[in-house]
Parts: C-alpha cells; sequence; structure tokens
C-alpha cells in the first residue's frame, strides 16, 4: 500500500536559517505529491503540489521537487520566519486524482527569533 | 468565496452516547471526504463521495459509524455508540471532482472529539 514517511520533530530553527524537511514516500503507479501545513488553531492547508517527476512546487518561499528516482519530496525554505512555525504535513495521492491523500505524520516546526 | 464548513468546533460526550458532525463542502465541489486525525499522526481517510455516492468507505468502522451525503451537498457523519478511542480530531474535506492527477483538496477546520 501507500505510505509516507516524514523526519520526526519537532524541528526548532532560528530566524532566517535554511529550512528542510524530509519526504519520502512508497505508492504504486505515478502519484502525485503535495505538502499541507497547520498553523496554530487553524485548518490544514495546502502549501504546495507536484504532479509528475522532476516537478517543483513553490509557495510562499516554500519549495519542494518531485524526486522519483529516490522517491522524495523533501520541503525546503531558504530563510524561515517566526510566522512558519507550523505543522508541516507530506501526503500524496496515487491513481485517479479524487482519491483519498496518504499523510506522513507531520512534522512540529518551531523558529525562534 | 467560503471555505468548507464543520459544525461543531468542539464536543464532549460520554463514552456510550451518539454524536454528529456536519460538513458543509465549498459549492460546486463534487468530491467530499471524511478524514480521522490521531493526536501526533497525520489524517487517514475515513470515507470519500462523489455527488451522493460513497465510492470508498473501506476505512469506515461500520459496526458504530455512519455518513449520509443527502443532495450530494452537505455530509453528516455519525458515531454510535462512542467509544474513549472515538477521541479524535474529524477533518471534512472537498474537491472539484473533475478528475486528472494531483486534484487539491480543501479542508475544514475540524471538530475536536473528546469522549469521557
Amino acid at each position: 500500500g501507500n505510505s509516507v514517511t516524514q523526519m520526526e520533530g519537532p524541528v526548532t530553527l532560528s530566524e532566517e536559517a535554511f529550512l528542510t524537511i524530509n519526504c519520502t514516500y512508497t505508492a504504486t503507479g505515478y502519484p502525485s505529491l503535495f505538502w499541507y501545513v497547520q498553523y496554530p488553531g487553524e485548518g490544514l492547508q495546502l502549501l504546495l503540489k507536484a504532479t509528475k517527476a522532476d516537478d517543483k512546487g513553490s509557495n510562499k518561499g516554500f519549495e519542494a521537487t518531485y524526486r522519483k528516482e529516490t522517491t522524495s519530496f523533501h520541503l525546503e525554505k531558504g530563510s524561515v520566519q517566526v510566522s512558519d512555525s507550523a505543522v508541516y504535513f507530506c501526503a500524496l495521492i496515487s491513481g485517479g486524482g479524487a482519491d483519498g491523500l496518504t499523510f506522513g505524520k507531520g512534522t512540529h516546526l518551531i523558529i525562534q527569533p | 468565496e467560503a471555505g468548507v464548513v464543520q459544525s461543531p468546533r468542539y464536543k464532549i460526550i460520554e463514552k456510550k452516547q451518539p454524536v454528529a458532525f456536519w460538513c458543509n463542502p465549498i459549492s460546486g465541489h463534487n468530491t467530499l471526504y471524511w478524514y480521522l486525525q490521531n493526536l501526533g499522526q497525520g489524517p487517514e481517510l475515513l470515507i470519500r463521495y462523489e455527488n451522493e455516492e460513497a465510492v470508498d468507505d473501506s476505512q469506515l468502522p461500520k459496526d458504530r459509524f455512519s455518513a449520509e451525503r443527502l443532495k450530494g451537498v452537505d455530509s453528516t457523519l455519525k458515531i454510535q455508540p462512542a467509544e474513549l478511542g472515538d477521541s479524535a480530531v474529524y477533518l471534512c474535506a472537498s474537491s472539484l471532482g473533475v478528475g486528472g492527477g494531483g486534484e487539491t483538496q480543501y479542508f475544514g477546520p475540524g471538530t475536536r472529539l473528546l469522549v469521557l
């Protein structure tokens, strides 16, 4: 079956530091890959996505590249801000576009000023 | 544009009592999902609707959980009777349902259930 593995948290960084959150997956077929973010007290929001190999998703300074050869979709940001503190979820859909998402366990990111 | 609406936001009940959650998806979205999120975990799919038809309910514990989506718009998820282990956040999401890869799902704020 499908599965997503993320690095364990919490991850604590200082403001303006470089961020990487690792995500690897196993899936049947050719999945679409997503990063969702959950800010304190809010619902899940789509951060970025990529639908085929070598695609790069980007939003709000965050980037992730769909690497089929390493089955990875690592999230990166060059300079984090305190406002980036949240829980980040890597997820995938395999097969049809309207299937349910398979999520990782989430990575809690804490940015200190 | 209004997002996915869920109610109630919080619910506290005693075990063996029934409970129901309501979801109103984004207007025009044909596909509706219910997910369960346990503390410290990612959401897990319970059921997916295409319009009013449940097309994937393989993860729904049918002995105590039920769901409906009458008229293909609003949906209700029910637990009867609730157990202590049902304490979690219940998320509703919707998408256009036009097919193709990578369709975005939009999530509501969730209902946080505590069973005592």
